[in-house]
């Protein structure tokens, strides 16, 4: 079945580095464009990057500091997170970007979302 | 930047009955670039509806999506008591981007 599972997060200090996966199957990831999203503890949901075959966006929070990336044989995406900050602790979900035209519009949505994986940073 | 706006903060409801959760909009949102999203403690957020209305797959019918422009709606017409979750509203924006609301908590009364 579609299954996306995040994996590599972990306690880290303040300005440390680290590097989240999301490994996909049961579907053509190649196809597909992919995002990051994250929570606070005890918050809202956050948007924090995205990426097709050809590009990618960050949210200005994370802009410079985190590294979006794709290894389309592998079926994985993966983010780079460095410089990290105690606001940057959070649970980190990987989704499957959903943007199509549906005539006569055009559609955007996350269809499918990893379980997470939670990242710490402290001294 | 469009900020989305969730209200009531928190919805509290007996079982069997109807939950209406609101999102408005600072600017007008293309409909087909709203979705609804529920999300169970220590789950992951779940696709509701795309569109603004339409449901996605596997998505019961109680749920339905309304609304345009700025205001726009999630109606739950019969509580189950697998329903009482959070609620997050989302839209897409340019560069690409995306941005969520708040969340409307919906507790059991």
């Amino acid at each position: 079945q579609v299954q996306l599972v995040e994996s590599g997060g972990g306690l880290v200090k303040p300005g440390g580095s680290l590097r989240l996966s999301c490994a996909a199957s049961g579907f053509t990831f190649s196809d597909h464009k992919m995002s990051w999203i994250r929570q606070a503890p005890g918050k809202g949901l956050e948007w924090v990057s995205y990426i097709t075959n050809s590009g990618s966006t960050y949210a200005d929070s994370v802009k410079g500091r985190f590294t979006i990336s794709r290894d389309n044989a592998k079926n994985s995406l993966y983010l780079q997170m460095d410089s990290l900050r105690a606001e940057d602790t959070a649970v980190y979900y990987c989704a499957r970007v959903r943007m199509e035209w549906l005539l006569p519009n055009y559609y955007s949505y996350m269809d499918v979302w990893g379980k997470g994986t939670t990242v710490t940073v402290s001294s | 930047e469009i900020v989305l706006t969730q209200s009531p903060g928190t919805l509290s409801l007996s079982p069997g009955e109807r939950a209406t959760l609101s999102c408005r909009a600072s600017q007008s949102v293309r409909s087909s670039y709203l979705a609804w999203y529920q999300q169970k403690p220590g789950q992951a957020p779940r696709l509701l509806i795309y569109g603004a209305s339409s449901r996605a797959s596997g998505i019961p019918d109680r749920f339905s999506g309304s609304g345009s422009g700025t205001e726009f709606t999630l109606t739950i017409s019969r509580l189950e008591p697998e329903d009482f979750a959070v609620y997050y509203c989302q839209r897409y924006g340019s560069s690409p981007s995306w941005a969520f609301g708040q969340g409307t908590k919906v507790e059991i009364k």
